[in-house]
């Protein structure tokens, strides 16, 4: 059974850091790129940004960017996303998707999410 | 990286069809057949409908269709169900190697 599981969710103050990670089982993670997405309270989903299968090439969206860092580790099956100079519109949850098989696109699968309120 | 445009609301009978439209510009929609429709029910993950405009994920009904002509991409829903009664994003993949969604729209079955 495919999962992914997120952990790493709280509370931050403005300007805070924090890291999300995304434990995968049931496939084989080192083949997939996988997503994160955010959904903000009362709002639709917001593309956060995705990682390759190795690793080696990261996309994110322009409201993150500079400030939000995804990572793998294949060996451990798990994806991290470190979060910094967090601020109040990052408040979200965050939810990592896994990329198609052989097509662009994602979010065939999802983990439960993590909730990460930046607040003081 | 600004939202793709969908309709606010649609609303249909049961047994009806629906169409929500998404649109975009060249650099998105219009520059690749990338598009995908995602379900969302409040507190829920986004579930995956169709990909590659018109292509659906396993498990997921005939009645889903989709379609894409010029920057505007559609999904399509017949025989709704209450069942159907959800909000629904659109994405694309863009010219600058990121991915952005639509704006949503909330389908009321009546």
């Amino acid at each position: 059974e495919v999962q992914l599981v997120e952990s790493g969710g709280g509370l931050v103050q403005p300007g805070g850091s924090l890291r999300l990670s995304c434990e995968a089982s049931g496939f084989p993670f080192s083949s997939y790129w996988i997503h994160w997405v955010r959904l903000a309270p009362g709002k639709g989903p917001a593309w956060v940004g995705c990682i390759n299968t190795d690793g080696s090439s990261t996309s994110y969206a322009d409201s993150v960017q500079g400030r939000f860092t995804i990572s793998r580790d294949n060996a451990k099956n798990t994806l991290y996303l470190q979060m910094n100079s967090l601020r109040a519109g990052d408040t979200a949850v965050y939810y990592c998707g896994r990329g198609l098989a052989v097509v662009a696109g994602f979010g065939d699968y999802w983990g439960q999410g993590a909730l990460v309120t930046v607040s003081s | 990286q600004s939202a793709l445009t969908q309709p606010a609301s649609v609303s249909g009978s049961p047994g009806q069809s629906i169409t929500i439209s998404c649109t975009g510009t060249s650099s998105d929609v219009g520059g690749y057949n990338f598009v995908s429709w995602y379900q969302h029910h409040p507190g829920k993950a986004p579930k995956l409908v169709l990909y590659d405009v018109n292509e659906r994920p396993s498990g997921i009904s005939y009645r889903f269709s989709g379609s894409k002509s010029g920057n505007t991409a559609s999904l399509t829903i017949s025989g709704l169900l209450a069942e159907d009664e959800a909000d629904y994003y659109c994405s694309s993949y863009t010219s600058s190697n990121t991915w952005v969604f639509g704006g949503g729209t909330s389908l009321t079955v009546l």
